[in-house]
């Protein structure tokens, strides 16, 4: 079956660099989407990687290397409203259906 | 405000008890989707719906039912809701399938006793 792979609980200090992987197993592969959660809320969209590479939106960026079956999500200059859940998510083989990774709860430290 | 509309936000009801949970996209998307959330599980697609009439099982249907009888509307019906289907539901649409990013709504937080 598909699955994406992600750490449970990252943890990092306020300021900081922070990485955050999924590794996927897809029979077919379309490109990696990143969202984020904050307790209580809904899922935003942060970003999508179709092709291999790193794309960059402010303080964020997320990498892909199909290759590899992997991408991260990149934090900068962590600040404590990035504490939050973190999921990666792929298209399944049809590209019909989304399967989403059990998220990553980052926890940003003062 | 571009934005997708779930109502109720909670709701409280009974083992058998058939009920709807409403989904409006005002951003004229083909592609729309519910989804749970239980802990430790991210979440998991129920049904989705490529277009007006056009929907189909995503991976957790089972005591799901959907319509998409406008581009606009897609409600979520539990014809005899069970406490295994307690858990948080979160309906999402995009422009044109799982490529684009979604937009999710506020979510709806079904408890059934």
């Amino acid at each position: 079956g598909q699955s994406l792979e992600q750490p449970s609980e990252v943890t990092a200090v306020e300021g900081a660099i922070v990485q955050i992987n999924c590794t996927y197993q897809t029979s077919g592969f379309y490109g990696l989407s990143w969202y984020q959660q904050h307790d209580g809320g809904a899922p935003t969209f942060l970003s999508y990687n179709a092709l291999d590479g790193l794309e960059e939106t402010g303080r964020f960026s997320s990498f892909l290397s199909r290759s590899d079956s992997y991408g991260y999500l990149l934090l900068q200059e962590l600040q404590m409203k990035d504490s939050a859940s973190y999921f990666c998510a792929a298209p399944d083989t049809g590209g019909f259906k989304t399967i989403f990774g059990a998220g990553t709860r980052l926890f940003v430290k003062a | 405000e571009a934005q997708v509309t779930q109502n109720p936000r909670y709701l409280i009801t009974v083992t058998g008890k058939k009920l709807t949970v409403t989904c409006s996209q005002n951003m004229n998307h083909e592609y729309m989707s519910w989804y749970r959330q239980d802990p430790g599980l991210g979440l998991r697609q129920i049904y989705y719906s490529m277009n007006v009439e056009v929907t189909d099982k995503g991976d957790v249907p089972e005591g799901y039912k959907v319509s998409r009888k406008e581009k606009r509307n897609f409600p979520l019906i539990l014809e005899s809701p069970s406490p295994n289907q307690t858990s948080l539901y979160f309906c999402a649409s995009s422009l044109s399938g799982s490529f684009y990013g979604y937009t999710f709504g506020s979510g709806t937080r079904l408890t059934v006793v």
